[in-house]
């Protein structure tokens, strides 16, 4: 069975902070597929990285960046330097081919207060 | 480049009404996702067709939602008779064919409240 668990439900900074989102996966699958996605207050869910299993390097976007560990099954999401655009539920999802379908964890809403 | 497009965006109905939600795919994408959001269960995958076939339904909750596709630009989303407990916000989401699993590209949803 597959499984994506975002432990933190809410989190709140301050603006320029910097703000890292954890996502722990489970899955028995050798290959398999990582998502983040973000979900702002208009309700969209817009799409931000995706990750085969077989590539552990990290990635960095501007002020984002992700680290994928294997070791760990963690892929964790850093906003650097954050700003109240950034405020957001932060979803984590994971697809397997045993699954056949994409997991999503329960969110981690981001707060960016000025 | 126009997106995912759904319809209705919101829709409010009487309990044992008939609501039918529409999609349309980004043209190219062969894969097409219908999920529901509630804050109790969060996302959940109702049902998903490739090439225009249904794959997988295992998420459709019960005999009263039903999905077509009928052709590879519109899906329809079913539900007959409605209830309190599918008011939700229901999204479409369509992937491009390629090896692998595509990133899934989502539509910005319709509010259903059923009263």
């Amino acid at each position: 069975a597959q499984k994506v668990t975002q432990a933190q439900t809410e989190i709140s900074v301050v603006e320029k902070e910097d703000v890292t989102l954890d996502c722990v996966y489970e899955t028995r699958d050798t290959t398999y597929y990582l998502f983040w996605y973000k979900q702002p207050p208009s309700g969209e869910l817009v799409f931000l990285i995706r990750r085969n299993s077989f590539d552990e390097q990290n990635e960095i976007s501007g002020r984002y960046s992700w680290n994928f560990q294997k070791s760990t099954s963690s892929f964790n999401f850093t906003i650097t330097a954050s700003q109240v655009v950034d405020s957001a539920v932060y979803f984590c999802a994971l697809f397997t081919g045993g699954g056949n379908k994409l997991t999503f964890g329960t969110g981690t809403q981001l707060k960016v207060e000025l | 480049d126009a997106g995912v497009i759904q319809s209705p965006r919101h829709e409010v109905t009487e309990m044992g009404q008939e609501v039918t939600l529409r999609c349309k795919p980004i043209s190219g994408h062969n894969s097409l996702f219908w999920y529901r959001q509630t804050m109790m269960r969060g996302l959940e995958l109702l049902i998903y067709f490739n090439n225009n076939v249904p794959i997988d339904d295992s998420g459709m909750p019960e005999d009263r939602f039903s999905a077509k596709m009928p052709n590879a630009s519109f899906s329809t989303l079913k539900i007959q008779p409605s209830e309190p407990r599918d008011s939700a916000v229901y999204f479409c989401a369509s992937s491009s064919p390629g090896q692998g699993f595509n990133e899934q590209f989502f539509g910005p949803g319709t509010r259903l409240t059923v009263l």
